[in-house]
């Protein structure tokens, strides 16, 4: 069975303070690994899609690397409005579409 | 704002019920994903459809049922409702029917007395 274990599960930065999210996952044969971001009480808005191990993905303070075993979400210089809670899914290429979250890592950006 | 529409926002009902909840996708998407997430869990993928048929099925229970319309919207059937069932829903959707980019809709919050 899939598997997909973030942490930290909490992290209190200061504004310009910058530090990884991680993403563990186990597949059997990785089809894609996603990143979401989720505030309170909203729907996920995606972020990146990585495909292979070696691949990276940038969006302003964020960027997305991916290892056979891992991915790493590194926030550079964040702003408070980057508080929320981060979210790592997994596809695998057997059980076809299913998709499996991760718990998230809640991020909290202090002024 | 993603373009997936979802009604109610807000459900509150008691145990034993029936309730039905609504998704747009956004226009021109033909897959539409239903999720389920509660506080201990996360997010629990329900079942996708694409194009009016049924693609894949996750950790839905069998009280549960959803369908998509020639117009493409979907509806997720809830019944006999738990405690438990108390969760966030979303509804996500995509142009095609494997599984690139989602787009998630802002929700419906089911409470269950």
């Amino acid at each position: 069975e899939d598997q997909v274990t973030q942490s930290p599960e909490a992290l209190r930065l200061q504004e310009g303070e910058s530090s990884s999210l991680n993403c563990s996952y186990t597949v059997s044969g990785l089809r894609g690994l996603f990143w979401y971001r989720q505030d309170p009480g909203k729907g996920p808005e995606f972020l990146f899609t990585l495909y292979s191990a070696g691949e990276e993905k940038e969006k302003e303070r964020l960027k997305a690397t991916l290892t056979k075993k891992e991915s790493f979400l590194h926030i550079t210089a964040p702003k408070p409005e980057d508080s929320a809670t981060y979210l790592c899914a997994v596809q695998g290429v057997k059980g076809y579409q299913k998709v499996t979250f991760g718990t998230g890592t809640k991020l909290q950006v202090i002024p | 704002d993603s373009g997936v529409t979802q009604t109610p926002k807000h459900l509150i009902t008691a145990t034993g019920q029936r309730v039905t909840l609504r998704c747009s996708p956004r226009s021109g998407d033909l897959s539409v994903y239903w999720y389920q997430q509660s506080l201990d869990q996360g997010l629990q993928f329900l079942i996708q459809y694409y194009n009016g048929e049924e693609r894949a099925k996750g950790n839905i229970l069998e009280r549960f049922s959803a369908q998509q319309f020639p117009d493409l919207h979907s509806e997720l059937n809830l019944s006999s409702l738990e405690l438990g069932d108390s969760a966030l829903y979303f509804c996500a959707s995509s142009p095609r029917h494997d599984l690139d980019t989602q787009y998630f809709g802002p929700g419906t919050r089911l409470t269950v007395l």
